[in-house]
């Protein structure tokens, strides 16, 4: 089956780094994103990667190895607002995304 | 209309009764897709469409029907509701399948059936 594992909830403090990790069983590859949930709202894009390697934009960062298939987010001076979930989600050989289920950053002053 | 919309934002329903969740998007998009989000769960695709005129069905479509008349429309009906199908319904759009054609989302319809 298909499978894409994260973990439940993290917890940072304002200002610092935390690094999201993503693991990944599917049929087939076709890109990883990586996507921001506020609480009662619906997701954003945040990242796109098809290619090994890092990925950034401004204060976040995703990062893809294809073959041991893992992905993570790196989010940099971290703020309040970027409490929320975060959703990471693989295309597969059908082209359709296969999600996991989540994880929800609490960020402390 | 500014990128995607769904009505209504929230539906409390008896089971047993129809109900049809809209989708419109102005954004010209050729694909769209039906996700339906439980806590503790992935979304989870209902039901999809790669371009007007054509649908298929994702990894959980029983009880889901869609239809895709047009380019803007995506509407999911539920012929008969049960309890189980209480969640939070969210319509996404992407301009093709493949790249990085992200996927939009629409604000969600909160669906609780009784």
């Amino acid at each position: 089956g298909q499978n894409i594992d994260q973990p439940t909830e993290m917890t940072a403090t304002e200002g610092a780094i935390v690094q999201i990790n993503c693991t990944y069983q599917t049929s087939g590859f076709n890109g990883l994103f990586w996507y921001q949930q506020h609480a009662g709202e619906a997701p954003t894009f945040l990242s796109y990667n098809v290619l090994d390697g890092l990925e950034e934009k401004g204060r976040f960062s995703s990062f893809l190895s294809r073959s041991k298939g893992y992905s993570y987010l790196l989010l940099k001076e971290l703020q309040m607002k970027d409490s929320a979930s975060y959703l990471c989600a693989v295309r597969d050989s059908n082209y359709q995304l296969i999600w996991g289920a989540g994880t929800k950053l609490i960020i402390k002053p | 209309i500014a990128g995607i919309t769904q009505a209504p934002t929230s539906q409390i329903l008896a089971a047993g009764r129809r109900m049809t969740l809209r989708c419109t998007q102005d954004m010209r998009h050729n694909a769209m897709y039906w996700y339906r989000q439980d806590l503790g769960l992935g979304l989870r695709l209902i039901h999809y469409s790669n371009t007007a005129g054509t649908t298929g069905k994702g990894e959980v479509p029983d009880g889901y029907s869609v239809s895709r008349a047009n380019t803007d429309d995506f509407p999911l009906t539920l012929a008969s509701a049960v309890p189980s199908q209480t969640s939070v319904y969210f319509c996404a759009s992407s301009e093709g399948l493949a790249g990085a054609n992200e996927q939009f989302f629409g604000p969600g319809t909160r669906l609780t059936v009784l």
